[in-house]
């Protein structure tokens, strides 16, 4: 099990531009959530994916969007780039037990190594 | 608002001695905390929970609710401790949203 897999490893845009990033979870996971770490901070949570939709959403702006895939991958799109969405990217997986919105949360998340977006 | 706060940047222990990583919260419903450690060049990953109330490579960490704390100690450093901490927040009760601290870097000193 390759655990957490994200791609690109690092990617430079300039403002303006559009961004894709990309997550695999872990295998047997069926969640995924985005974080937004600039240098020095800790993670900031963006949002989170179950089911194929959005189930819960960070303070960020809706040039932040995302998808997830039947196959529980997700992609994370970043629109008209600023210089401060420099940043790490870092996605997560987990397993929700239980059903509904607001189904129960016990597993734990796995962390990818993440995406380093320069914006210049 | 900030719901995770630990106070400390930086931290500096010499091997053996007993460290103590600080972490306090706001959230007025039930949380879940966790400690997230990310050692040099590798991803993040979790520590420990406080529902698990286990021991993991010699840490603890108690939830005191009356304080909204939930420090992180081990009783005798080790070299390989060495690695950044982070204290999160799972608000059960509103969704499930996770909050981090800013993190705590630890260095133990041989």
């Amino acid at each position: 099990d390759a655990g957490v897999t994200q791609s690109p490893t690092h990617l430079i845009k300039t403002r303006g531009q559009q961004v894709t990033l990309r997550c695999s979870p872990k295998s047997g996971h069926d969640t995924v959530s985005w974080y937004q770490q600039a240098l020095g901070q800790g993670p900031q949570f963006i949002f989170q994916y179950y089911e194929e939709e959005e189930r819960q959403r960070g303070n960020f702006p809706d040039r932040f969007s995302g998808h997830q895939f039947p196959n529980y991958s997700s992609e994370l799109n970043v629109n008209a780039l600023l210089l401060g969405d420099s940043a790490l990217y870092l996605c997560a997986s987990s397993l929700v037990s239980g059903h509904g919105r607001l189904g129960s949360y016990k597993n734990i998340q796995y962390f990818g190594a993440g995406t380093r977006l320069s914006v210049l | 608002a900030q719901r995770v706060t630990q106070p400390e940047k930086l931290l500096s222990v010499f091997k053996g001695a007993p460290v103590e990583l600080k972490c306090n919260y706001s959230y007025s419903g039930s949380p879940e905390l966790f400690w997230y450690v990310q050692y040099s060049r590798q991803r993040l990953q979790l520590l420990l929970r406080h529902i698990s109330r286990e021991s993991i490579k010699g840490f603890t960490a108690d939830l005191n609710k009356g304080e909204t704390s939930f420090h992180l100690k081990k009783p005798f450093a080790q070299e390989e401790d060495s690695a950044m901490y982070y204290c999160a927040l799972q608000e059960l009760d509103t969704g499930n949203q996770f909050y981090f601290g800013t993190g705590t870097s630890l260095t133990v000193i041989p």
